[in-house]
């Protein structure tokens, strides 16, 4: 299995700012993903982060408002843009060495005031 | 798209007797069944999984059945202990992208 971890594990952000969610793998994988867990609810995929391509965003997301960045096989980051309020979740990053395995990180569990 | 849906949203039973979670999805193409454990303020850990050429898989208090006919597969915990409370998420993936649940809260009664 592969080891994830997330920085940061929490933050308390303004209205207007950005945030950067680090994701590191402890091995290399093919696939990462971005989703998004509001309190008390499922998990909601935002993105595929493709190494040394553009992210593939699904429907509801888009690339201004959650940009993706993957440099190489085993990080890749997650910018939540322009916060408002309905911004505030948690953001899951999750790592795999093929798509149909994938393990979670920690988490990263944003507020917006 | 895949459709997942999980049930029982809750789920209390008393600490030693079993918990029964069960998922049916729509798209008969998927072939891969994992079920997490997300404990409070913590990320989604992979528990058990089956792929559709299997029925049955077990591992130790815990299993996992799976009707492709019926498309449908649960997750069977025997023997329960308060450190099995947590949400429980199945999902289902033909290999493109994971369908989740919408999760049980399992609570285990000392």
């Amino acid at each position: 299995s592969a080891v994830i971890s997330q920085k940061p594990s929490r933050d308390i952000c303004q209205r207007g700012t950005s945030l950067t969610i680090q994701c590191q793998v402890d091995s290399q994988v093919t696939m990462m993903f971005w989703y998004r867990q509001q309190p008390g609810q499922s998990l909601t995929l935002i993105a595929t982060a493709n190494q040394g391509s553009e992210a593939t965003y699904e429907s509801g997301f888009v690339i201004d408002k959650f940009p993706i960045s993957r440099p190489n096989l085993t990080f890749s980051t997650l910018t939540v843009s322009n916060m408002s309020p309905e911004d505030s979740s948690i953001y899951l990053c999750s790592a795999g060495p093929s798509s149909d395995t994938q393990y979670f990180g920690p988490g990263t569990r944003l507020t917006v005031l | 798209g895949e459709n997942v849906e999980q049930h029982p949203s809750t789920l209390s039973v008393q600490e030693g007797d079993s918990a029964v979670i069960k998922c049916t999805y729509s798209d008969s193409a998927s072939n891969y069944f994992p079920w997490y454990k997300q404990e409070l303020g913590k990320g989604p850990q992979l528990i058990i999984d089956i792929r559709s050429n299997v029925g049955e898989k077990k591992d130790q208090r815990i299993a996992v059945t799976l009707n492709k006919t019926a498309k449908h597969f649960s997750l069977h915990i025997t023997e329960t202990q308060p450190e099995d409370s947590a949400v429980y998420f199945c999902a289902a993936t033909t290999g493109n992208q994971f369908y989740f649940g919408t999760g049980t809260s399992l609570t285990v009664i000392p």
